[in-house]
């Protein structure tokens, strides 16, 4: 089965907002409520963000929210900061033999 | 503090076998599903398996289903990943990373912790 879709790059200045999308389908994103997003700097090990769609795991910036409307999940970051530069993967659960889907990644560029 | 700590990794040529270690400290590593998922150079993130707490559930990606083994030991506090039939498409770091036990997903998309990860290189 074929990764999540999400956009290879997207970008924006300080202070403003964004939204990573993630498109999959009804056996996975539309699916279920089990889609996860994290974030990874260069040379480190990807860091929790949003779980379950839309819940934040403690000590992660409220910056950060998520939500999912038919087969696409999205994430948003709002404040844009420099530090959140990065790449963001999203994740599912799916119904197929695959069990688990990442996307593609998106690169964040603060621009 | 958790950690997670991979070590195995190196050099095998196609058709080899490596096992993989995840040493795991700082929580109560019996209690929690383990994952591995792997990430080739400069590519995005891929799952591999799953292991239950008790080791009783056990899920492998398709691409990997056969040929890897994934088993754990709690009296150790340690996750294992025996690869087998390697192929120049496995070359990529591996991570283990903990499950948190709250999630409900037949097979978690959600990890709260990640190792630093082991590079496992497959080339002749």
């Amino acid at each position: 089965q074929s990764a999540l879709t999400q956009p290879a790059s997207v970008s924006g200045s300080p202070g403003q907002s964004i939204t990573i999308s993630c498109t999959g389908t009804s056996s996975d994103v539309g699916g279920y409520n089990y889609v996860s997003w994290y974030q990874q700097h260069p040379g480190k090990a990807p860091k929790l963000m949003i779980f379950d769609v839309s819940n934040r795991p403690s000590g992660v910036s409220d910056r950060f929210s998520g939500s999912k409307s038919g087969n696409t999940a999205s994430l948003t970051i709002s404040g844009l900061q420099a530090e959140d530069e990065a790449d963001y993967y999203c994740s599912s659960y799916t119904s197929s033999s695959t069990h688990v889907l990442f996307g593609g990644g998106t690169k964040l560029a603060v621009l | 503090e958790v950690q997670l700590v991979e070590s195995g990794g190196g050099l095998v040529k196609p058709g080899g076998s490596l096992r993989l270690s995840c040493a795991a400290s700082g929580f109560t590593f019996s209690s929690y599903s383990m994952n591995w998922a792997r990430q080739a150079p400069g590519k995005g993130l891929e799952w591999v398996s799953s292991i239950s707490s008790d080791s009783n559930y056990i899920y492998y990606t398709d691409s990997v289903r056969g040929r890897f083994t994934t088993a754990r030991d709690n009296a150790k506090n340690s996750l294992y990943l025996q690869m087998s039939s390697l192929r120049p498409d496995d070359t990529a770091v591996y991570y283990c990373s903990r499950v948190p036990p709250e999630q409900r997903a037949p097979v978690a998309p959600t990890t709260d912790s990640w190792g630093q990860g082991t590079l496992v290189t497959v080339s002749s």
